[in-house]
C-alpha cells in the first residue's frame, strides 16, 4: 500500500461544479498535510495547508480525519482556471524531516465550459 | 512572489555531457533543501535532501556519484547530473523551508519553477 494514495482521475467537470478529492495515508504518526496544486509542466504551488478542525480559503475547503486517515479538498464553482493537478502531502514526524514529507500521486481536474 | 529560484529552467544537452542546475532561496536561509524528481504523468519523487556544510542524503536508488549535489552557502544548492543519459531526461525541482517558529516541519515547502532536462 502506498504511504499516500490519491484516486488519479482524471475528474471532468462543468464550470460551477463542486468537486472533492480524497487523500488517504498511511502512517498514523503524520503530523501535518498540504494541498498543492501542479500545473502541467510547472511546479507545485501551495494550495493550502490542512489543519485539524478543518480550512476554508474562498472556494476551497479542506478537512482533516484523523480517525480514518483521510484528508479531503472540496472546490465550489468551480472554474476553469481550476483545471490541474492536486497533490496530496503529508509530513511526518521528525525534526528538521523534509524529507519525511510524501506526495501523493495527484487527482487532475479538468473543469469544462 | 518566488521564494526559491532555480536555474535553469530548460536545458538540452548531449549524452555523456554533466549538466549543473542551481537553486536558490530568495531572501531567505535554507540550511536544508530538497531535490525531487518528476517523470511524465508521474508524482514528484525525492532523490535527495541536500545539508548546507555537509554532505547530502540521498535516498534509496539514486545513486550519489551520478547526482552530485553541492550546498555551499545558505542560500545555494546545486545539482549536477554527470555522464547524462537519455533515460536522465525529466523535470528536476528544487524546495526549500521558510523556516519559523518551533513547529518549522509544520511549513510548507517552496519549490523553485523546475528544470527540464532533455538528453538527446
Amino acid at each position: 500500500r502506498k504511504e499516500v494514495e490519491q484516486d488519479p482521475g482524471p475528474f471532468n467537470v462543468p464550470e460551477g461544479a463542486t468537486v472533492a478529492f480524497n487523500c488517504t495515508y498511511s502512517n498514523s504518526a503524520s503530523q501535518s498535510f498540504f494541498w498543492y496544486r501542479q500545473d502541467c509542466r510547472k511546479e507545485p504551488k501551495l494550495l493550502m495547508s490542512v489543519y485539524s478542525s478543518g480550512n476554508e480559503d474562498g472556494r476551497f475547503t479542506a478537512q482533516l480525519n484523523r480517525a480514518s486517515q483521510y484528508i479531503s479538498l472540496l472546490i465550489r464553482d468551480s472554474k476553469l482556471s481550476d483545471s490541474a493537478t492536486y497533490l496530496c502531502v503529508v509530513n511526518n514526524r521528525a525534526q528538521n524531516a523534509g524529507n519525511m514529507l510524501t506526495f501523493g500521486g495527484g487527482t487532475r481536474l479538468m473543469v469544462k465550459p | 512572489g518566488a521564494v526559491v529560484s532555480q536555474h535553469p529552467s530548460r536545458v538540452i544537452c548531449k549524452s555523456g555531457t554533466s549538466v549543473k542546475i542551481e537553486c536558490r532561496s530568495l531572501d531567505f536561509q535554507a540550511t536544508t533543501m530538497f531535490w525531487y524528481r518528476q517523470f511524465p504523468k508521474k508524482s514528484l519523487m525525492l532523490m535527495a535532501t541536500s545539508n548546507e556544510g555537509s554532505k547530502a542524503t540521498y535516498e534509496q536508488g539514486v545513486e550519489k556519484d551520478k547526482f552530485l549535489i553541492n550546498h555551499a552557502s545558505l542560500t545555494l544548492s546545486t545539482l549536477t547530473v554527470t555522464s547524462a543519459h537519455p533515460e536522465d531526461s525529466s523535470f528536476y525541482i528544487c524546495s526549500a523551508r521558510t523556516l519559523g517558529g518551533h513547529s518549522s516541519y509544520n511549513s510548507p515547502l517552496h519549490f523553485g519553477n523546475g528544470t527540464r532536462l532533455t538528453v538527446t
